[in-house]
């Protein structure tokens, strides 16, 4: 298994630009997440999916969309790059979704290094 | 709201020397869950432990341990023997289940340096 993909590792953005940082896992994972890494911040939720067609807003949401049209892919787009979102975002895949009482650990993806000029 | 505080922001020692790093939590849940990560130099995220609120036993594994203790809400971490591979940034979680789905809360992290 490969376990949890992310591409590219590193991209430069102008303001304005858009893209999309691409994740995929291998592990038929039913929960996937986007986090964004900041110095002194630890990491925060931006949005998460709890299966394929489901999404919902996390912590940080503004700025970026996501779509789960499979059970392995969860891109995130970024619609118009502010240098504020320049921080570097991990994508995360779990084998449960959480129910009250219960939790389960999330394996992360390798990071993609965003810098937006 | 959840709340992790780590308020170690660095540590650094001499290689084999015992060291904790601390992790105090807030929640209003009954039951939940904790988490320690590793962030080697090279970035990414490596899972340590996932822990549940029932359970207090204290937990080793090699030269890792953790502490839990819930009187005082905190999910302490001890590296014994430390070595230099050890040098990482450490992060402390907690899942909360909001709507039918877990998020990770995760504290601001504890760089730690082993020195040869």
């Amino acid at each position: 298994n490969a376990g949890v993909t992310q591409t590219p590792k590193f991209q430069v953005l102008k303001t304005g630009q858009s893209m999309t940082l691409q994740c995929a896992q291998d592990m038929n994972h039913e929960y996937m997440s986007w986090y964004r890494q900041d110095p002194g911040m630890g990491l925060r939720l931006i949005h998460y999916s709890v299966g394929a067609g489901i999404t919902d807003q996390g912590e940080v949401p503004n700025g970026y969309n996501v779509s789960r049209s499979t059970t392995e892919d969860f891109p995130l787009r970024l619609l118009s790059a502010a240098p504020s979102q320049t921080s570097v975002y991990f994508c995360a895949s779990s084998p449960g979704t959480g129910s009250p009482g219960r939790s389960y650990e999330q394996y992360f993806g390798p990071g993609t290094r965003l810098t937006v000029t | 709201a959840q709340k992790v505080t780590q308020a170690q922001t660095e540590i650094s020692v001499v290689e084999k020397e015992d060291v904790t790093l601390d992790c105090v939590y807030e929640t209003r849940d009954t039951t939940y869950y904790l988490f320690w990560y590793k962030q080697p130099p090279s970035g990414e995220l490596v899972f340590l432990i996932r822990r549940n609120s029932f359970d207090e036993q204290n937990e080793i594994s090699g030269r890792y341990s953790w502490n839990f203790q819930k009187s005082t809400s905190s999910f302490n971490f001890t590296i014994t023997a430390s070595q230099v591979v050890d040098s990482a940034v450490y992060f402390c979680a907690l899942s909360e289940v909001i709507q039918g789905a877990q998020k990770l809360v995760f504290g601001q992290g504890t760089r730690l340096t082993i020195n040869p």
